[in-house]
């Protein structure tokens, strides 16, 4: 198992500019969650999906859009990237989402910067 | 707005010392609490969860929880180089909540100096 992949690895934008960030993983998890991590600070939670078709704003979710057609896939769009979207942006999933015993797993993490 | 405070750092430690590694968390309802290993680059790693309060031991981790005083803490016994890095930790962000709700501090960074 490939567990979770994100691409690209890096990716500079301009201001103005769209792109998607992939995600996929292939261990049948139902849920799945896109933070973003600014130097020096932790993780805020961006979207996430408890399943295909259902999705959920976390705590950061302007200037992004998701979905989730299918239950590997969760790309991640930026439209109208701006510099305060410079940061690095993780995928995660998890199995059953549970509060209690669940865990997360990451992706490597996709780093953006928009000039 | 639920908050999780950690100590940035950085805390330094000699090989084969504890470290002590500690969080508070500001929602009284929170339930569930984890400690994530970051190396530098990487992505985040589930080292620890604790529910109760109390001690969990894992090997060379130990996490405790103390709800009352809404702290969390996280020991390595026997530090080693290889455990330098920057040390998450998240909290369930409501009663009954999914981990949808996670909420993660800062993080602090540990140095293992040999």
């Amino acid at each position: 198992n490939a567990g979770v992949t994100q691409t690209p690895k890096f990716r500079i934008l301009k201001i103005g500019q769209s792109m998607t960030l992939q995600c996929t993983q292939d261990m049948n998890h139902n849920y799945m969650y896109w933070y973003r991590q600014d130097p020096g600070m932790g993780l805020k939670l961006i979207y996430y999906s408890v399943g295909a078709g259902i999705t959920d704003k976390g705590e950061v979710p302007n200037g992004y859009n998701v979905s989730r057609s299918t239950t590997e896939d969760f790309p991640l769009r930026l439209e109208l990237a701006a510099p305060s979207q410079t940061s690095v942006y993780f995928c995660a999933s998890s199995l059953t989402g549970e509060w209690l015993t669940d865990t997360q797993y990451f992706g490597p993490g996709t780093r953006l910067t928009v000039l | 707005q639920k908050e999780v405070e950690q100590n940035s750092g950085p805390l330094s430690v000699p090989e084969g010392a504890i470290a002590s590694l500690n969080c508070t968390y500001s929602d009284r309802v929170s339930q569930s609490f984890f400690w994530y290993r970051q190396y530098s680059g990487k992505s985040p790693e589930l080292i620890m969860s604790i529910y109760s309060n109390g001690d969990k031991e894992d090997g060379r981790f130990t996490a405790q929880l103390n709800k009352a005083s809404q702290y969390v803490s996280l020991l390595i016994r026997d530090s080693q180089p290889s455990d330098s890095a920057t040390y998450l930790c998240a909290v369930n962000g409501g009663l009954g909540g999914s981990q949808g709700n996670l909420i993660f501090g800062k993080g602090t960074k540990l140095s293992v100096k040999p």
